[in-house]
Order: C-alpha cells, then sequence, then structure tokens
C-alpha cells in the first residue's frame, strides 16, 4: 500500500454512459498525476495538477474527459458517453517532488 | 524527455542475479535514471534512481557509465515474486514538469 487510494477499483459500464473515478492522493503531495494504461502497454499520462490547478493535459485527454482536483486534495476523472476504446486501467499518482508514489487504479470495462 | 529501449522480455531461475539494461543515447544534463517495477493489477513501483556511476538500496542496484547513455539495474537473487514488468525512465524529476513517459518496459519471467 503506497497511501495512494483509488476508488472504485472495478468499473463495468454500457457505451454512451458517464463513470467518475475518484483519487485520493498522500496528504502532503501537491502534485496529482493521471495515467492510462491498456493491456501489454506501459502507463500514458493523461493530466497533471499541482495542488488545484491543472498544469498539463496529454492530446489523449479528448473533450470527453475532465479531471478536477478542487481544494488540492483528491482528485476526480470523468469520462462522458464513454466507449468501447475507452476499456483500460486508470492510475493516479501523487510526489511531493521527484518519485511518484500509484495508487492501485480502477479497471474500466466498457461493454 | 529522453526514449528508452529496453528489452521487451527476459527470463531467469530463481536464485540468479539478473540485470535489465536500459539505452538512453539522448539523456540530457539534468535528467535522472529512474525504474519502476510494475505486477499485475497493481500501480508502479519505485524500485531505484540515480544519476551516476553506482546506486544500491535493499532492492536492487543501479549501474550508470559515464557517458550516461544506458544504465543497468540488478537484481541480486531473484525469487519468483520478482515476475514483473520493469520500466526504465529518464527526466528530471525535480523540475516544474516531470510526468512520466513510460515505454513498455521489460517483462522478466523468474522460473523456479
Amino acid at each position: 500500500d503506497t497511501g495512494v487510494s483509488q476508488d472504485p477499483r472495478h468499473k463495468i459500464t454500457k457505451r454512451g454512459q458517464n463513470v467518475t473515478f475518484r483519487c485520493d492522493p498522500i496528504s502532503e503531495h501537491n502534485r496529482l498525476y493521471w495515467y492510462r494504461q491498456t493491456l501489454g502497454q506501459g502507463p500514458e499520462f493523461l493530466t497533471y495538477f499541482q495542488n488545484e490547478a491543472q498544469l498539463e493535459k496529454s492530446r489523449l485527454l479528448s473533450d470527453r474527459f475532465s479531471a478536477e482536483r478542487p481544494k488540492g486534495s483528491f482528485s476526480t476523472l470523468e469520462i462522458q458517453r464513454t466507449e468501447q476504446g475507452d476499456s483500460a486501467m486508470y492510475l493516479c499518482a501523487s510526489s511531493r517532488q521527484g518519485e511518484q508514489f500509484f495508487g492501485p487504479g480502477t479497471r474500466l470495462t466498457v461493454l | 524527455l529522453a526514449k528508452t529501449t529496453q528489452p521487451i522480455s527476459m527470463d531467469s531461475y530463481e536464485g540468479q542475479e539478473v540485470n535489465i539494461t536500459c539505452s538512453h543515447n539522448n539523456i540530457a544534463t539534468n535528467d535522472y535514471i529512474t525504474w519502476y517495477q510494475q505486477f499485475p493489477s497493481q500501480g508502479p513501483r519505485f524500485i531505484i534512481q540515480g544519476y551516476k556511476t553506482k546506486v544500491t538500496n535493499e532492492v536492487a542496484s543501479l549501474f550508470i557509465p559515464a557517458d550516461r547513455k544506458s544504465s543497468t539495474l540488478s537484481l541480486p537473487r531473484v525469487s519468483l515474486s520478482d515476475t514483473a514488468v520493469y520500466y526504465c525512465l529518464v527526466g528530471d524529476l525535480y523540475g516544474r514538469d516531470d510526468k512520466i513517459i513510460f515505454g513498455k518496459g521489460t517483462r522478466l519471467h523468474i522460473l523456479p
């Protein structure tokens, strides 16, 4: 257990539905990251927060994806109108500076 | 961010020392070299990080030659539980932009 938690651990949804994932970072960490990982691939960077400010978004993050980090604590990642191609493991990581600590991930399956 | 190249997969036996080499020809002066380990259905876990020469911790050693264009992760006396994917990463992890760019990693399979 790294101290980073994610909820839910698994999510099955039908195509077209909206889903929201939550990440609780290590409390003193000001940086929070979201990654997506598909089978056989390394994690791909999606977006990054420093405190409550979203500083960078990957081109992978289409308009259907939105992330927030109100008050610079926990973060949510929402996917609207899910597609089968969104099926993946969504990983959250936090850091103060340098080493990133990853959560266990949320596995999304879109039917 | 410097691109890395590492073997796709490796097999070894319990009790052996395993060395995984990573190439990073375009490493920048400010870049550190970091290795992560990932088990199935878990997030990656930091193993070791270094800048030059040799770094050792309770889990592994990291060897970096003088030109820093490659690095070798050394796992002493591996066990079955070391079966995992190992990622080599380079970047300015203490800078403003420290997102991690993962490659496909090396799938290490330890045999009994």
